[in-house]
């Protein structure tokens, strides 16, 4: 069970849309619709943003979006803002009733 | 609401066993649409998947942890812990738990604790 692969860090100005990829392989994200993307300020416990691959809870901005082709997951989310900056992190299932995360990508809003 | 809050020791030995629970409050761990999670996250690092419980007892833990882990639960206080045995300066992290949906979706968390290992 190894990590899914996002990249480190993205970066993007206000208004702007960004997309974060999240790529595992047949055993994870390419067998089940069930990624599921978090939302992490410092200091605090992560947010759920999307689940079931392109779901958002209630209460979550129609600005974050998901996507899954394949092995790879993409959480985008468009109308960039200040508050956007974080930390976000991919999740997905990986049999056995168990998940697995990515390793977290920071996003700047420059 | 639903309220989850960690609890346990600060501060654990070197090969001692790290021991937290986690009360759940605002609804019944009894639920059967959910399982309740642990995970952790070393300082300045991501997160990482430690296992799952359903209210019946059976657990569900990662691989790579597996033979020192155990959790369990306690439906009539609401309750739900983990046991971390042999650990090591590795094992320093904040520690959550969760709400888990779909085996995988961690829709509630509690605000986490850090544990450090240091003698």
């Amino acid at each position: 069970q190894s990590a899914l692969t996002q990249p480190a860090s993205v970066s993007g100005s206000p208004g702007q849309s960004i997309t974060i990829s999240c790529t595992g392989t047949s055993s994870d994200v390419g067998s089940y619709n069930l990624v599921s993307w978090y939302q992490q300020h410092p200091g605090k416990a992560p947010k759920l943003m999307i689940y079931e691959v392109s779901k958002r809870p209630s209460g979550v901005s129609n600005r974050f979006s998901g996507s899954k082709s394949g092995n790879t997951a993409s959480l985008t989310i468009s109308g960039l803002q200040a508050e956007d900056e974080a930390d976000y992190y991919c999740c997905s299932y990986a049999g056995s009733s168990t998940g697995v995360f990515g390793g977290g990508t920071k996003l700047t809003v420059l | 609401q639903l309220q989850l809050q960690e609890s346990g020791p600060g501060l654990v030995k070197p090969s001692e066993t790290l021991s937290l629970t986690c009360t759940v409050s605002g609804g019944s761990i009894s639920s059967s649409s959910y399982y309740w999670g642990w995970i952790r996250q070393p300082p300045g690092k991501g997160l990482e998947w430690i296992g799952s419980i359903y209210y019946s007892g059976s657990t569900y833990y990662n691989p790579s942890l597996k033979s020192r882990v155990t959790i369990s639960v306690d439906t009539s206080k609401n309750q739900f812990s983990l046991k971390l045995s042999s650990v090591t300066a590795a094992d320093t992290a904040v520690y959550y738990c969760a709400r888990v949906r779909y085996s995988s979706e961690l829709d509630y968390w509690g605000q986490g604790t850090l544990v450090t290992v240091s003698s």
